[in-house]
């Protein structure tokens, strides 16, 4: 899982801001995810991607957005119209075999709303 | 829609005993089932899985079991210790091109 980084680990927004949360894998993984993780709570998907230019939405998708240009590079946009985005964000990888695999994280993005 | 439900959600014991973690899923068609573990302010770090058409794997103190026709697996640690305090996760998938499911965690506490 060292082969999968975050940036930046901590971050801070104002209200009303955009910011774009970066994940980049060099382990060749065809899949990638965004998770959320609120306090002592689990994991919930934002969105995934398969495949480059490719990606569905996940669980709760609303206020999100991404982008899949490079195998490597799965960034996360929080908009404005997430309500609540204080949470710690969680980027996976996994690779696609004709059986399913273990998914990788990421370190992690403290996000925190001021 | 595809669930995980894990129990139980906070588990404390004492140094040296056992934890045992029980999950069930809901969609017969899953054949993956990793367990991950998370230190506070960390990632989730896989520790164990097994695939369907094994009914056991064992890892030093750390075993997984799995019973395809009830749908539910359970993660067995053995002679605990303060360094497996940390919240567990299972998880359930059915093919490489579907996502994971991932029971809500167990806290796990240990006890010196």
């Amino acid at each position: 899982d060292g082969g999968i980084t975050q940036s930046p680990k901590y971050l801070f927004r104002k209200e009303g801001q955009n910011v774009t949360l970066s994940c980049e894998q060099n382990l060749n993984h065809d899949a990638m995810y965004w998770y959320r993780q609120d306090p002592g709570q689990g994991l919930r998907l934002i969105y995934y991607s398969q495949i480059v230019n490719d990606f569905q939405k996940g669980d709760i998708a609303e206020g999100y957005s991404v982008s899949r240009e490079k195998k490597e590079s799965f960034p996360l946009t929080v908009t404005s119209a997430q309500k609540n985005p204080t949470a710690f964000y969680l980027c996976a990888s996994s690779i696609r075999h004709s059986s399913p695999d273990t998914q990788y994280f990421g370190p992690g993005t403290r996000l925190t709303v001021l | 829609g595809e669930n995980v439900e894990q129990h139980p959600s906070t588990l404390s014991v004492q140094e040296g005993d056992s934890a045992v973690i029980k999950c069930t899923y809901s969609d017969s068609a899953s054949n993956y089932f990793p367990w991950y573990k998370q230190e506070l302010g960390k990632r989730p770090q896989l520790i164990i899985d097994i695939r369907s058409n094994v009914g056991e794997k064992k890892d030093q103190r750390i075993a997984v079991t799995l019973n395809k026709t009830a749908k539910h697996f359970s993660l067995h640690i053995t002679e605990t210790q303060p360094e497996d305090s940390a919240v567990y996760f299972c998880a359930a998938v059915k093919t490489s091109y579907d996502k994971v499911i991932f029971g809500p965690g167990t806290s796990l506490s240990v006890i010196p």
